[in-house]
């Protein structure tokens, strides 16, 4: 069964830092390019940072360009968020997923972990 | 930036009837435009992906088209289990995007 699955949400002050942890199994995760997508209450799916199969491209939303690093670590099925400087903005679910490939291919969404920052 | 514009925020449909949901990017993404179903509560879920394919499991009234700037989903025999958010997420080009979502509702 593919899985994955986030952990490390919680309520922090603004200006406060998050690690994000998801962890996959059941696929091939070193194979695939995978994301963090957010929801802020109410609201639709935004973009948040995305990490190639083998780490070495990683791209991210302006609004987090600079305070967020996405990482990962194929060795142990982990894909990573870390989240600095954190605004009441950023307060969202945040899903770990792959990016589907063309053949082949599995796509897969973790039930999200919640991130509050308030004052 | 690829601004992608779902025709609709809300539509409500008849029992059975056949939905069409619209999304336009702002610069062609090829055929890189998948859609996604959201139900109250629960993450996201692979409808189509590369604007046409199919994903194994989901049922065949769910149909994707297009390409370029211009995709459709069409859900032919709408079911009660099909209220949900949709969604078209492009990976064509950086950074990525969601459309605004659009609201099923029956009639």
């Amino acid at each position: 069964q593919e899985q994955l699955v986030e952990s490390g949400g919680g309520v922090v002050h603004p200006g406060m830092s998050l690690r994000l942890s998801c962890e996959a199994s059941g696929f091939s995760f070193r194979n695939y390019a995978v994301q963090w997508v957010r929801q802020a209450p109410g609201k639709g799916l935004a973009w948040v940072a995305l990490i190639s199969y083998d780490g070495n491209d990683k791209y991210y939303a302006d609004s987090v360009k600079g305070r967020f690093t996405i990482s990962r670590d194929n060795s142990n099925n982990g894909l990573y968020l870390q989240m600095n400087s954190l605004r009441p903005e950023d307060t969202s679910v945040y899903y770990c997923t792959n990016v589907p490939r063309l053949r082949n291919s599995v796509q897969v969404w973790g039930q999200g972990t919640t991130v509050t920052v308030s004052s | 930036e690829i601004v992608l514009t779902q025709s609709s925020d809300f539509q409500s449909v008849p029992p059975k009837g056949t939905v069409t949901i619209t999304c336009r990017a702002s610069q062609s993404v090829t055929y890189n435009l998948h859609w996604f179903q959201q139900k109250p509560g629960q993450s996201p879920k692979l409808l189509v992906k590369y604007a046409s394919q199919p994903t194994p499991g989901v049922p065949s009234r769910f149909r994707g088209s297009g390409s370029g700037t211009l995709f459709t989903l069409i859900i032919n025999g709408l079911e009660p289990e099909d209220v949900a958010t949709y969604y078209c997420h492009q990976t064509g080009t950086f950074p990525y995007s969601f459309g605004q979502g659009t609201t099923l509702d029956i009639k």
